[in-house]
């Protein structure tokens, strides 16, 4: 079967650098994306991922390995505001969104 | 977790024809659906909200007419899209939300629809 894997809740401090895992398992493969989402609100675009490699973006940087089925979130110098969830999902053979349950991410002063 | 079914996956149609996407809610009673579309690259843009027995709330700039939304039960809510044309070739997602669970989100995997 399709599955995703993700953290439930990660905790880290304001100021700090936090790594977002993602793990999956697809039939096919066309591309990985992160969202981010905040409580009661419409996810929002963050990063694609098709090619292996390290994508910075800002303060966020998102990275693959497709021969490992991995990716993670980087998110660097926290901000309050950085406390959401933050949704993995895949896009399989079939252009079909697989997704995972996300991570709650609780940023601390 | 939860599962939301979301069908067809695909659907091609010709302009000027309607279609009907379906979102079910398998395991959970969905007190809300939400629907959006993506174009690629892009943030999910809410189109509109629908509460089970009611009529959908709208997103500015979303014709209600034209994207028929009804949630008549608790785990099942469709949206049509009436007289289709090329430039509503989208990728359109559903997700729903428990009352148990009022904070998270369960999606659907997308329907990719293409007008011609």
């Amino acid at each position: 079967g399709q599955n995703i894997d993700q953290p439930t809740e990660m905790t880290a401090t304001e100021g700090a650098i936090v790594q977002i895992n993602c793990t999956y398992q697809t039939s096919g493969f066309n591309g990985l994306f992160w969202y981010q989402q905040h409580a009661g609100e419409a996810p929002t675009f963050l990063s694609y991922n098709v090619l292996d490699g390290l994508e910075e973006k800002g303060r966020f940087s998102s990275f693959l390995s497709r021969s490992k089925g991995y990716s993670y979130l980087l998110l660097k110098e926290l901000q309050m505001k950085d406390s959401a969830s933050y949704l993995c999902a895949v896009m399989d053979s079939n252009y079909q969104l697989i997704w995972g349950a996300g991570t709650k991410l609780i940023i601390k002063p | 977790g939860a599962v939301v079914s979301q069908h067809p996956s695909w659907v091609i149609c010709k302009s000027g024809t309607s279609v009907k996407i379906e979102c079910r809610s398998l395991d959970f009673q969905a007190t809300t659906m939400f629907w959006y579309r993506q174009f690629p690259k892009q943030s999910l843009m809410l189109m509109a909200t629908s509460n089970e027995g009611s009529k959908a709330t709208y997103e500015q700039g979303v014709e209600k007419d034209k994207f028929l939304i009804n949630h008549a039960s608790l785990t099942l809510s469709t949206l049509t899209v009436t007289s289709a044309h090329p430039e509503d070739s989208s990728f359109y997602i559903c997700s729903a939300r428990s009352g148990r669970e009022s904070e998270k989100l369960f999606f659907g995997s997308g329907t990719q629809l293409s007008v011609l």
